[in-house]
């Protein structure tokens, strides 16, 4: 078992839809999660940050962490053409000091 | 913009050559990680350094590949005798307490082995 799985996608949602994207893993020492946001020939940009279980919202943008489902999602709402882009989790606070990354999911917002 | 700065964007080597990557850790930032992205393989961990010391270098191919982080000055990412394989978008990202703060990537160098 990979110890981060995304669905690689891609996922087309009409403009205005609620965006659902998710993570799950395998490594119950993970406590530290990121969210990343990458456009087409430029870096990850980082989106979200928490840590343990719970939820973070930022603007149109919210975070959960369900820790005993091994399970993180990303909400967007209201969503736009220009949230077409690659999103990526990442988590880490496992045993060594990587930041383990999900392959991502290619979104596609439809005008 | 106090941003992560990689250079080159794009550096065009023939089989054989040397590439160097560079990568300015934010301010303030004193772990530098470095990714390599191939498409639709998402980002995979190559290296994790502090300033003058090497802490993971587990991603990191055994021959023609190492990574430096000096007291002054950026990281560097060198492969020696490139081949066509090590064509690939490398991403330099930094951090203010490794693992324990989330990463802030550069926009990557992108390197083409002709």
């Amino acid at each position: 078992q990979k110890e981060v799985e995304q669905d690689p996608g891609p996922l087309s949602v009409p403009e205005g839809a609620i965006v659902s994207l998710n993570c799950t893993y395998s490594n119950s020492a993970f406590q530290y999660f990121m969210w990343y946001r990458q456009y087409s020939r430029k870096g990850p940009e980082l989106l979200m940050y928490t840590y343990s279980s719970g939820n973070k919202e930022d603007g149109r943008f919210t975070a959960q962490v369900d820790k005993s489902s091994k399970y993180i999602s990303l909400f967007i709402r209201d969503s736009q053409p220009s949230d077409s882009a690659t999103y990526l989790c990442a988590m880490s606070g496992g045993r060594d000091d990587k930041i383990i990354f999900g392959k991502g999911t290619r979104l596609h917002i439809l005008p | 913009n106090a941003g992560v700065m990689q250079n080159p964007r794009h550096l065009v080597r023939r089989r054989g050559q040397e590439a160097r990557l560079r990568c300015s850790p934010m301010k303030g930032h004193s772990h530098v990680y470095w990714y390599r992205q191939l498409p639709e393989e998402g980002l995979k961990f190559m290296v994790y350094l502090q300033k003058e010391n090497i802490i993971d270098e587990s991603g990191m191919p055994k021959e023609r590949f190492s990574a430096e982080f000096p007291k002054e000055g950026p990281s560097i990412l060198r492969i020696q005798q490139v081949v066509r394989g090590d064509s690939a978008a490398y991403f330099c990202a930094s951090s203010q307490t490794g693992a324990y703060s989330p990463l802030h990537f550069g926009n990557g160098t992108r390197l083409t082995v002709t």
